[in-house]
């Protein structure tokens, strides 16, 4: 069974339009996020939300907005797209307590031509 | 601040060498969490190992074992005669007071048969 998901694997669009990444986890934790890797590997948190609510809100562009419908899943929209939004989108979970470890999902691949 | 360095951009070996990753961490809070997480060339993220900073102790599981040095704020990992499989790369995190995770920038492994 996946313990996080992510839909879709690969996105490959065009500059300015919107689209959206849908993350959900079975594991039955409270603490979900967003992270962005760009071409670099380098590995940036972008939103927390713990049972619905948004505890860590990076320096985002407000073109980005995260919507929790429930605390197992946690989508992510992205209005007008552009050429820097290109890189990898994690999903991931954790119990949001003390003893907390992060799972991830297998990632989203998103493509700005 | 919180802060996570690892220093070895890549490191090349050949099989069943031993090789050992670097992590350097900063942090002002009494009580953390480091990690280690592995990104495999399929892309997607997978945790390794958990310490609390009120443990010192090592730890060993199978070929991979971790040193944890809290007087000089290190979280080193090695892996023993390493194998192909072991290509990744390798982030070590931080998770301070709050919900927010720190990684490091990766260590590249490619281990070369």
């Amino acid at each position: 069974d996946t313990a996080v998901s992510q839909t879709p694997k690969y996105l490959v669009t065009q500059m300015g339009n919107d689209k959206s990444i849908k993350c959900e986890q079975n594991l039955g934790h409270d603490t979900m996020y967003w992270y962005k890797q760009d071409s670099k590997k380098f590995l940036k948190i972008m939103f927390s939300y713990n049972n619905k609510e948004l505890i860590i809100n990076e320096t985002v562009p407000n073109r980005f907005s995260p919507k929790s419908p429930d605390k197992a899943h946690l989508n992510l929209h992205i209005n007008s797209l552009e050429l820097g939004d290109s890189a990898v989108y994690f999903c991931a979970s954790s119990h949001g307590g003390p003893y907390d470890t992060q799972y991830f999902g297998p990632g989203t691949r998103l493509t700005v031509l | 601040a919180q802060k996570v360095t690892q220093a070895q951009t890549e490191i090349s070996v050949v099989e069943k060498e031993d090789v050992t990753l670097d992590c350097v961490y900063e942090t002002r809070d009494t009580t953390y969490y480091l990690f280690w997480y592995k990104q495999p060339p399929s892309g997607e993220l997978v945790f390794l190992i958990r310490r609390n900073s009120f443990d010192e102790q090592n730890e060993i599981s199978g070929r991979y074992s971790w040193n944890f040095q809290k007087s000089t704020s290190s979280f080193n990992f090695t892996i023993t005669a390493s194998q192909v499989v072991d290509s990744a790369v390798y982030f070590c995190a931080l998770k301070g007071n709050f919900n927010k995770f720190y990684f490091g920038s990766g260590t590249k492994l490619n281990v070369k048969p």
